[in-house]
């Protein structure tokens, strides 16, 4: 299954200021995830990133807030902008590797805003 | 809508059995997942099973799925210390390849 490797895997950041994540995959993947998943809670799928095409995002998320690029097969970023306290959760990146079945997940990125 | 609903906490003893059960409602769900999270860490496959299938056995891990009622579970026999984690049921559907997650059951195993 692919690898991701996925930065900084922490951060602790003010409030107002923004967060850019990396996902690089070791394989080319069409389609990539980004998910969050608040404190105690599941993960919610934030937006679908494909190479070449704006990501989609889901209800309740917006590009303002998470613009997400994705410039080549093997590689996406997510930023967290204008950040606030509720924006603390871990944000994971997820890949289907195009045989329906396992989605491969990064380590994740724990954000905490202060 | 889709939804994916887990017990919430588990608590077993080393070497006993564990069994996590999740309930969906979506019934064109195609693949059903069990993930694992480790603290601090991201999610890990455990397994997986087909819509298609009743049962799916790995090594310590057994999945059953009851279709007519919409409910999975996942056995983990002879459960270790290092086994515990959360873990998390999730479904996808054909035509939309993203996955819905249930809240996750946290598993302490204690010695």
């Amino acid at each position: 299954s692919a690898v991701i490797s996925q930065k900084p895997s922490r951060d602790i950041c003010q409030r107002g200021t923004s967060l850019t994540i990396q996902c690089q995959v070791d394989s080319q993947v069409t389609m990539m995830f980004w998910y969050r998943q608040q404190p105690g809670q599941s993960l919610t799928l934030i937006a679908t990133a494909n190479q070449g095409s704006e990501a989609t995002y889901e209800s309740g998320f917006v590009i303002d807030k998470f613009p997400i690029s994705r410039p080549n097969l093997t590689f996406s970023t997510l930023t967290v902008s204008n950040m606030s306290p509720e924006d603390s959760s871990i944000y994971l990146c997820s890949v289907e590797e195009g045989t329906n079945y396992g989605y491969t997940f990064g380590s994740g990125t724990r954000l905490t805003v202060v | 809508g889709e939804d994916v609903e887990q017990s919430l906490f588990l608590s077993v003893r080393e070497g006993d059995s564990s069994v996590i059960n999740c309930t969906y409602t979506d019934s064109s769900s195609t693949y059903l997942y069990w993930y694992k999270q480790e603290p601090g860490a991201g999610l890990q496959l455990l397994t997986y099973i087909f819509s298609n299938m009743d049962m799916k056995q790995d090594q310590r891990l057994t999945v059953l799925l009851n279709k007519k009622d919409k409910h999975l579970s996942l056995r983990i026999a002879d459960t270790q210390t290092g086994d515990s984690a959360i873990y998390f049921c999730a479904e996808s559907n054909p035509g939309y390849s993203t996955l819905t997650f249930g809240k996750g059951t946290m598993l302490l195993v204690s010695p």
